[in-house]
């Protein structure tokens, strides 16, 4: 299996501007979370979905970030407007549920100037 | 509540052991482990459920005890590979249908020659 694949793996962007993230997670997998990684705070659960439905969202930080998963095979984290303490590695992780472990992706290095 | 991981770094040479502790202040459904490379995403090490078991695969294994709220990942005979940031991911006793995790800050394992 490929494993979880995230794009692009490097965005720099400017303050205001829209950034959105992309997902696929493991084939088979039915829960997929979205975490932020940051020197300060370490790594931080954003949102998770099952079966495509999101239901944890209590980690996102404010209405500029959204998370869509349209189907099994995708999602997107998107921040609009971005703002320069938005700079961090953002990561996808999938779990085929059951048995609960989390597998992560590449991540995302954002740059927000 | 974020989990409390100790020590916050620790320095071997290869082939000493090493005990990295992680405690939670709330119940827990069970315990995930995740080894870090800098620059790469984390890796799922193994997990333990409420229940107290004891885990290993390799030189390295876990313990959890759910009545202190703790758990701690011992690794034995260490090779240069485990150099990484070990982090504790723990899940809340209500999380019966529920992933979420919440991780620790990090223990930055060293392994020198």
């Amino acid at each position: 299996d490929a494993g979880v694949i995230q794009s692009p793996r490097h965005e720099v962007t400017e303050m205001g501007q829209e950034v959105t993230l992309r997902c696929k997670p493991i084939s088979g997998h039915n829960s997929l979370f979205w975490y932020r990684q940051t020197m300060m705070r370490g790594l931080e659960l954003l949102i998770y979905f099952n079966n495509n439905v999101p239901i944890d969202d209590s980690g996102m930080p404010e209405d500029r970030f959204s998370a869509k998963m349209p189907n099994a095979s995708f999602s997107t984290l998107k921040i609009q407007p971005s703002e320069p303490r938005d700079s961090a590695v953002y990561f996808c992780a999938s779990s085929p549920g059951s048995s609960r472990e989390q597998y992560f992706g590449p991540g995302t290095r954002l740059t927000v100037t | 509540q974020q989990p409390v991981q100790s020590p916050q770094a620790v320095i071997l040479r290869e082939g000493e052991d090493a005990v990295i502790n992680c405690s939670s202040s709330k119940a827990l459904y069970s315990v995930h482990w995740y080894r870090q490379k800098h620059g790469e995403a984390p890796v799922f090490l193994m997990i333990l459920l409420k229940g107290g078991e004891q885990k290993g695969h390799d030189k390295i294994s876990a313990s959890f005890n759910e009545k202190k709220q703790q758990s701690s990942l011992y690794l034995t005979a260490s090779q240069l590979s485990y150099s990484g940031t070990y982090f504790c991911g723990t899940e809340g006793i209500s999380g019966g249908s529920n992933y979420k995790l919440t991780f620790g800050k990090g223990t930055l394992l060293t392994v020198n020659p």
